[in-house]
């Protein structure tokens, strides 16, 4: 079964200390994986998909990569207002339609 | 506002009582999913729908869950005999096509008393 594990579960920085986030996964096939911001109270707001190994989205201070096994999301000079949970979603070739989620990281950027 | 909408945003109910959601989707869109979040864990795949045809449900989603999407427009998803484990937040997203990202609405709270 596909998997993602994200990681760290929780993260806090100084406003403008960059830092980035895990997210390995495990799928037959991988169709895209994709990231999404949350917060409290509120639906997934989505941020980028990646499709293969290698390739690089941005926007803004947020940028995300890819590699085979793993995805970062790298934050610079975040701000108190990128606080929030961060998932990471993976979809495979063999898995039908579903999407599979970490658990998030929660981020907290302190003033 | 096109973007994705859930009904009710909160739910209060007593245990043993059915509960109902909707949700509408952008409406380009003909795919459909619903999925559970409770606090700390990622939304977990409850049911999947391709316009009304439903196409795949989780292996983990108990008999007392029903989804409908009549006419491949909006969808509902039913709680029967609610249980305490029922309270999460329900969420329904959507998208355009395969391998395409996914639209998420604001999500129905459920408590469960």
């Amino acid at each position: 079964e596909d998997q993602v594990t994200q990681s760290p579960e929780a993260l806090r920085l100084q406003e403008g200390e960059s830092s980035s986030l895990n997210c390995s996964y495990t799928v037959s096939g991988l169709r895209g994986l994709f990231w999404y911001r949350q917060d409290p109270g509120k639906g997934p707001e989505f941020l980028f998909t990646l499709y293969s190994a290698g390739e690089e989205k941005e926007k803004e201070r947020l940028k995300a990569t890819l590699t085979k096994k793993e995805s970062f999301l790298h934050i610079t000079a975040p701000k108190p207002e990128d606080s929030a949970t961060y998932l990471c979603a993976v979809q495979g070739v063999n898995t039908g339609n579903q999407f599979y989620f970490g658990t998030g990281t929660s981020l907290t950027v302190i003033p | 506002d096109t973007g994705v909408s859930q009904n009710p945003r909160h739910k209060i109910t007593k245990r043993g009582q059915n509960v109902t959601f909707r949700c509408d989707p952008i409406s380009e869109h003909n795919r459909l999913y619903w999925y559970r979040q409770t606090l700390g864990q990622g939304p977990e795949f409850l049911t999947y729908f391709q316009n009304e045809a439903q196409l795949e449900k989780s292996r983990l989603l108990s008999d007392r869950f029903s989804a409908e999407r009549p006419k491949g427009s909006f969808s509902t998803l039913e709680i029967q005999r609610t249980e305490q484990g029922d309270s999460a937040m329900y969420l329904c997203a959507t998208l355009w096509a395969v391998g395409g990202e996914q639209f998420f609405g604001p999500g129905t709270r459920l408590t469960v008393l």
